[in-house]
């Protein structure tokens, strides 16, 4: 079975700081693919990043770095220089990759909630 | 990406009513889940929404209680049947569209409360 594990529950930080959010996964597929959602206030669900477990490259996107060590089974998020619009909801998840009978579903950790302070 | 509808995007209802809440995509999918995220927690997944048959459900689901339709590769509905306040939720539809490198889309989700 997979499993997603957020530790952080709740992460409270200051304006212009740098934030890591952790995310551990278990999965005994070879192939998976790795998600990062944000969920503001609002309730919707903003796609982050998909990275294939094929793929160990570190992605950074703006503020945003995703450090994915499948060694460590490991997807952390790491947002530079924080913003008060960077508070959310942010969920770990993970799926098969494509030709596996549960291809698509996903299963979210539980989620951490950052609250960026002005 | 695809773009998905979702209505309504909430309501109160009262409790052993039904809802039935509506996922529109803009264009064919290949695969529409129906996802449950209780106040405070983190996202369920429902059932497997199968065009053309009966939608496959996950452990602790049954089609009495959710029942789902999908009439084409755009379209899917949800019933929460006899709700009780514990059906409080936000209740999101997702897509996967094709098997290439595509992201997995959410509709803005339809928040319910139960009185």
């Amino acid at each position: 079975a997979q499993k997603v594990t957020q530790a952080q529950t709740e992460i409270s930080v200051v304006e212009k700081e740098d934030v890591t959010l952790d995310c551990v996964y278990e999965t005994r597929d070879t192939t998976y693919y790795l998600f990062w959602y944000k969920q503001p206030p609002s309730g919707e669900l903003v796609f982050l990043i998909r990275r294939n477990s094929f793929d160990e490259q570190n992605e950074i996107s703006g503020r945003y770095s995703w450090n994915f060590q499948k060694s460590t089974s490991s997807f952390n998020f790491t947002i530079t220089a924080s913003q008060v619009v960077d508070s959310a909801v942010y969920f770990c998840a993970l799926s098969e990759a494509p030709g596996g009978t549960s291809y698509g579903k996903l299963t979210f950790g539980q989620g951490t909630i950052l609250t960026v302070h002005p | 990406s695809a773009v998905i509808s979702q209505k309504p995007s909430r309501d109160i209802c009262q409790r052993g009513t039904s809802l039935t809440i509506q996922c529109q995509v803009d264009s064919q999918v290949t695969m529409m889940f129906w996802y449950r995220q209780q106040p405070g927690q983190s996202l369920t997944l429902i059932a497997t929404a199968n065009q053309g048959s009966e939608a496959t459900y996950e452990s602790g689901f049954v089609i009495d209680k959710f029942p789902i339709s999908r009439p084409n590769l755009t379209f899917s509905t949800l019933t929460v049947s006899n709700m009780s306040p514990e059906d409080s939720s936000i209740y999101l539809c997702s897509v996967v569209v094709g098997y290439s490198n595509q992201p997995q889309h959410f509709g803005d989700g339809t928040r319910l409360s139960i009185l």
